[in-house]
């Protein structure tokens, strides 16, 4: 079945620091890649997506590339910042020939920038 | 407008209480999900609908019940919980349920079973 591999956490940076969290998955068809992010107390976020091979997401200075050839989706920002500070899920979307499209999660990687 | 909302944002209940949780969304998504996740850990799938019909029911055990009453509301009715179903309860939405459509959650309702 389909997996995703995070990094494990916790990650602790300084501001303005560089970050990349690891993704890597196994499916079987053509999934669809994204990152969602989790601040304290609150529901997920879609953060930046990607639909096929060698598309780039981005979105508030984060960054990842779909490398099928890796299978990897690697989240990158050159400078956090202490807002950045929440977890952070990988997840892949692939359909089901019978019952549809669903999200399966890495465990998440808890970051946290101090000041 | 991506909003999906949740009530309530936090709930209480005995084991014998009966309760439910409600989602809304207006974004006429027709796939609507109810996931369940615990401290520290990823959301894990408990229902899914598709066009008001249900699609995927992970095993849930049978004190959980969802209901679509119609395109944009998802309930889930809760009967006779135990203390291990505390836990934050996220509803989703998505267009349909090709995989190239976003899911946006909600901020999830923290159910404190006692």
């Amino acid at each position: 079945g389909d997996s995703v591999t995070q990094m494990e956490g916790p990650v602790t940076l300084s501001e303005e620091a560089f970050l990349t969290i690891n993704c890597t998955y196994t499916a079987t068809g053509y999934p669809s890649l994204f990152w969602y992010v989790q601040y304290p107390g609150e529901g997920l976020q879609l953060l930046l997506k990607a639909t096929k091979a060698d598309d780039k997401g981005s979105n508030k200075g984060f960054e990842a590339t779909y490398r099928k050839e890796t299978t990897s989706f690697h989240l990158e920002k050159g400078s956090v910042q202490v807002s950045d500070s929440a977890v952070y899920f990988c997840a892949l979307s692939d359909r089901e020939e019978t019952s549809g499209s669903r999200l399966t999660f890495g465990e998440g990687t808890q970051l946290t920038v101090n000041p | 407008d991506t909003e999906v909302t949740q009530t309530p944002k936090h709930l209480v209940m005995g084991m014998t209480n009966k309760k439910s949780l409600k989602c809304e969304q207006h974004m006429g998504h027709r796939a609507m999900y109810w996931y369940k996740q615990k401290a520290k850990k990823p959301p894990e799938l408990m229902f899914v609908y598709s066009y008001e019909k249900l699609s995927i029911n992970e095993s849930v055990p049978s004190r959980f019940s969802p209901e679509c009453p119609n395109s944009s509301l998802l309930n889930l009715h809760l009967h006779a919980l135990q203390p291990e179903d505390s836990a934050l309860y996220l509803c989703a939405s998505s267009q349909d349920l090709t995989n190239k459509n976003i899911q946006y959650f909600g901020a999830g309702t923290r159910l404190s079973v006692l």
